[in-house]
């Protein structure tokens, strides 16, 4: 069964940018995912769509700050120009015939 | 506007039932695969239950299986989560959130409605 990994925390000074990476577990690195933002006391949020040759989807309204990318059976999501409300956590997923998998989450601190 | 609002979320007792509904709108409901996610206090996301198109196809999550029902009327743009037996551990708010169309990646999400399993 396809497991994620998320790092549980990340920090990067405003106006900074941060990459923040979902590993796929062994014999999935093939898998594409989703980035989904949920910020404090708020319902989740799709940023977008990474497939597995690295390109990737917006969803409605999710500005270009926000961009994916790929290395083997690790996936990225990079935030550039950080700004303060983008302080949160931040999820991959993914799929299988019959599941629906998230990663732990990473929580983002702007400093 | 792409709209999922959850409803029924309360206080339970353990061992109690309740029923979750999700009330879409903004699109062709009975279009899409539909799903039911769940965080616990101070938790991550745990995906719970997912229904295809025409109802015909269900899955669940090993922790759920055999005690919560998912259902959907698409006359009603409704989304349901039956829950029984329930415990602690099914305290969390629950979200209910569309997939894309011919994808498997959720692209809209509702507010949550929370369930609380206590005594």
């Amino acid at each position: 069964q396809v497991v994620l990994t998320q790092s549980p925390s990340a920090s990067a000074s405003l106006g900074a940018s941060v990459k923040l990476t979902c590993t796929l577990s062994s014999g999935h690195s093939s898998y594409a995912i989703a980035w989904h933002q949920q910020l404090p006391e708020k319902g989740p949020r799709y940023l977008m769509k990474l497939n597995s040759d690295g390109s990737h989807s917006r969803g409605d309204g999710i500005p270009d700050r926000f961009s994916g990318s790929r290395s083997g059976a690790e996936r990225y999501l990079t935030i550039s120009s950080l700004q303060s409300e983008d302080e949160a956590d931040y999820y991959c997923q993914t799929w299988d015939t019959g599941i629906r998998v998230f990663g732990g989450g990473t929580k983002l601190t702007v400093l | 506007e792409v709209q999922l609002v959850e409803s029924g979320g309360g206080l339970v007792k353990p061992g109690g039932s309740l029923s979750l509904s999700c009330a879409a709108s903004g699109f062709t409901f009975g279009s899409y695969t539909m799903n039911w996610v769940r965080q616990a206090p101070g938790k991550g996301l745990e995906w719970v239950s997912s229904i295809s198109t025409g109802g015909n196809d269900r899955y669940y999550a090993d922790s759920v299986r055999g005690r919560f029902t998912v259902s959907r009327d698409n006359a009603e743009n409704s989304l349901y989560l039956h829950m029984n037996y329930l415990g602690a551990e099914d305290t969390a708010i629950y979200y209910c959130a569309r997939e894309g169309w011919g994808e498997q990646n959720f692209d809209y999400w509702g507010q949550g409605t929370l369930v609380t399993v206590s005594s």
